[in-house]
Formats: structure tokens, sequence, C-alpha cells
């Protein structure tokens, strides 16, 4: 099942452009991360904000998380070319298996 | 790091045949294993939870009858799709958690292809 909604589902932007994505998610969590997959590969692992944390930064990348809402957000800024790819939250749940959901995904295209 | 090795990459094989993914942790010990499935232009889906030793926690819709997991170890953990049909052409990842609190390695998924 999906935990997870983003939107939007694709995006494209010029090279230098911020490119901002959200995630809803629907259950109780303990961390909430962000991965990339370029097309037809493996998982590239960006970011983890944990439930008492709010706001986290790394390189480029700024992630917000609003519990209350149950939402967050990836900030990248100034996209190269070579930020196109698909970017995916993912939940991990309350319990004791705590499983990883992923939300539906936002495809970036960022133009040269 | 922590890596997870998942063979094979790719795989083609005809209907009515069965295949099976490999993963394994190789530094460090997978006491959760999580099994997804990608269709194209898709999101990952969970199919099963497993840890070491025990049964595999299927989700619902996924028949535990035609993705058999096998966890019995640490480091080890397969996934068979028996009797595969063109449907279960998909990309299949595997996903580790070890004794840390957050951490969960992805395998770099294998392209399975039933013709």
């Amino acid at each position: 099942s999906q935990q997870g909604e983003e939107d939007p589902q694709a995006l494209s932007i010029q090279e230098g452009e911020n490119a901002t994505m959200n995630c809803s998610y629907k259950t109780s969590i303990n961390n909430l991360q962000w991965y990339r997959q370029n097309s037809g590969r493996g998982l590239v692992h960006l970011i983890l904000i944990r439930s008492n944390e709010r706001e986290k930064h790394s390189g480029r990348l700024r992630v917000t998380l609003d519990t209350s809402k149950k939402s967050s957000s990836l900030l990248i800024t100034a996209s190269r070319a070579a930020d196109t790819a698909s970017y995916f939250c993912a939940t991990a749940l309350r319990g004791a298996t705590n499983k990883l959901i992923f939300g539906t995904g936002t495809l970036l295209a960022v133009q040269p | 790091g922590a890596v997870v090795s998942q063979h094979p990459s790719w795989v083609i094989c005809k209907s009515g045949t069965s295949v099976k993914i490999e993963c394994r942790s190789l530094d460090f010990q997978a006491t959760t294993m999580f099994w997804y499935r990608q269709f194209p232009k898709q999101s990952l889906m969970l199919m099963a939870t497993s840890n070491e030793g025990s049964k595999a926690t299927y989700e619902q819709g996924v028949e535990k009858d035609k993705f058999l997991i096998n966890h019995a170890s640490l480091t080890l953990s397969t996934l068979t799709v028996t009797s595969a049909h063109p449907e279960d052409s998909s990309f299949y990842i595997c996903s580790a958690r070890g004794t840390s609190n957050y951490g969960y390695t992805f395998g770099s998924g294998t392209r399975l292809t039933v013709v």
C-alpha cells in the first residue's frame, strides 16, 4: 500500500532554478527519508529527517517536516541537469518492523 | 558503509519457470529484509517483510505462494518468483535493515522480464 502522495507528479525547470517537491503521508512515523532514482536504476539515499526534527540541510538539499500536517518538502537549490531523476519520499512507520513505505514520486527534469 | 549485493541485476525467463533473486548484506547483519516491486514509471510497492529465521509477512494482495521469501541467515535473503508470467515482469529491489536505528540499505535491483 502507498503511504505517501507526492506532488507535483512531474516538474520541469531550467538549470539554476530551485525545485520543490512535496510529500504527504497518512500515519505516525519514526522518520521520513528522501531518495533519488535515475531511470531504471537503484535508489540513492539523499537525506533523513527524524519525527522530532523540523528542518534539515545537506548541500543543496533542504528538507522540512511538519508532523502536524503529515507533510514534508524537499528543496533542491541551484539545480543542475544531472539532478534529472525521480525523487521519492519514504516514511519509516512506527512499529516493530519499521516498514519503509514509499510515496508516489516526482519526476524532475532539469533543462540545460 | 553498509552494502547490500543483489543478484542477478537482470534476468529473462520463460513463462512457467521460477526465478530466484538473492540479496546479501556484505558488512552488517540484516535483521530485517524488505522486498519491493516497481513497475515502469511507478513507485516502489512493498511486497513483504522478513525477519531472520521467521516467516515473511506479506502485504495485502501479494501472493505468498507465488513470491517465496527465505531469510535463513543474517546476511542472505532470497525472493523466488514461482511459475512466472509476463505480468510478473518488473524491477525487484531488496532493502536490509540492521541493528542501527535508522539505516535502510538498498540493493541495486533486479530487472525481471518474463517472455
